[in-house]
């Protein structure tokens, strides 16, 4: 079955660059089709989209934050690592990959892993 | 920021009917199928449906969804207690270089 993971640090302080990791089972990013996108959660508020990855290399951003986000993956680790540039206290969120799906029933992130909760304070 | 527009808050008693509505746009909803996400209290959100009104293996037919135009929304019919939770619509959204958009969220409350 298909399983994600998030890693990475629960602190950061401002202007750091945040590095989390998606480490994933059951699927390829090598696969046609497939992709990983990170999503995130402010505590007590929505979910935000933040990226996706596709098994061909190609990548979307939220136009928000493009600038600040940068997405590759490592086929041979099964990981998909997002990086996130010049934190800032209003990041603090939990921070969550999926498994991305496209077929006959359109696009949706089918699973998700737990979270990982990101604190950016000095 | 969310592009999908829902009401903050819904609730019924148990057995009741709960309707959620999700208000788009014609790049999103109205281009494209609609995802609806179940969050329960300290937990990763889950696919509740797809499609616009395809049920996964394992939820309830208590749940449907459904879409007209540019907005959409679900259904929980004989609601319970265990779903009580928050509710995410969300979608592709053709503009820009393409980006996928969440709803506001709806908070579900069983009285």
């Amino acid at each position: 079955q298909i399983t994600l993971k998030e890693s990475g640090p629960t602190l950061v302080k401002p202007t750091q660059t945040l590095t989390l990791t998606c480490t994933f089972s059951g699927f390829s990013l090598i696969t046609s089709g497939v992709g990983v996108g990170w999503i995130r959660q402010p505590p007590g508020k929505a979910l935000e989209w933040l990226a996706l990855l596709y098994w061909n290399d190609d990548k979307r951003y939220s136009p928000s934050l493009k600038s600040r986000l940068t997405i590759t993956k490592d086929t041979s680790k099964n990981q998909v690592v997002l990086t996130m540039t010049n934190m800032d206290p209003v990041d603090t969120a939990t921070y969550y990959c999926a498994h991305r799906l496209y077929d006959s029933g359109g696009f949706r992130f089918d699973f998700w892993g737990q979270g990982t909760l990101v604190t950016v304070s000095s | 920021q969310s592009v999908l527009t829902q009401p903050p808050s819904a609730s019924g008693t148990p057995g009741q009917r709960v309707i959620i509505s999700c208000s788009g746009s014609s790049s999103n909803i109205g281009s494209n199928t609609v995802n609806w996400y179940q969050q329960l209290p300290g937990t990763a959100p889950k696919l509740l449906i797809y499609g616009n009104n395809q049920r996964p293996s394992g939820v309830p037919d208590r749940f449907s969804g459904s879409k007209s135009g540019t907005s959409a929304s679900l259904a929980i019919s004989g609601l319970q207690s265990e779903d009580e939770a928050d509710y995410y619509c969300a979608a592709w959204d053709d503009s820009l270089n393409g980006l996928f958009v969440f709803g506001t969220g709806t908070k579900v409350t069983v009285l």
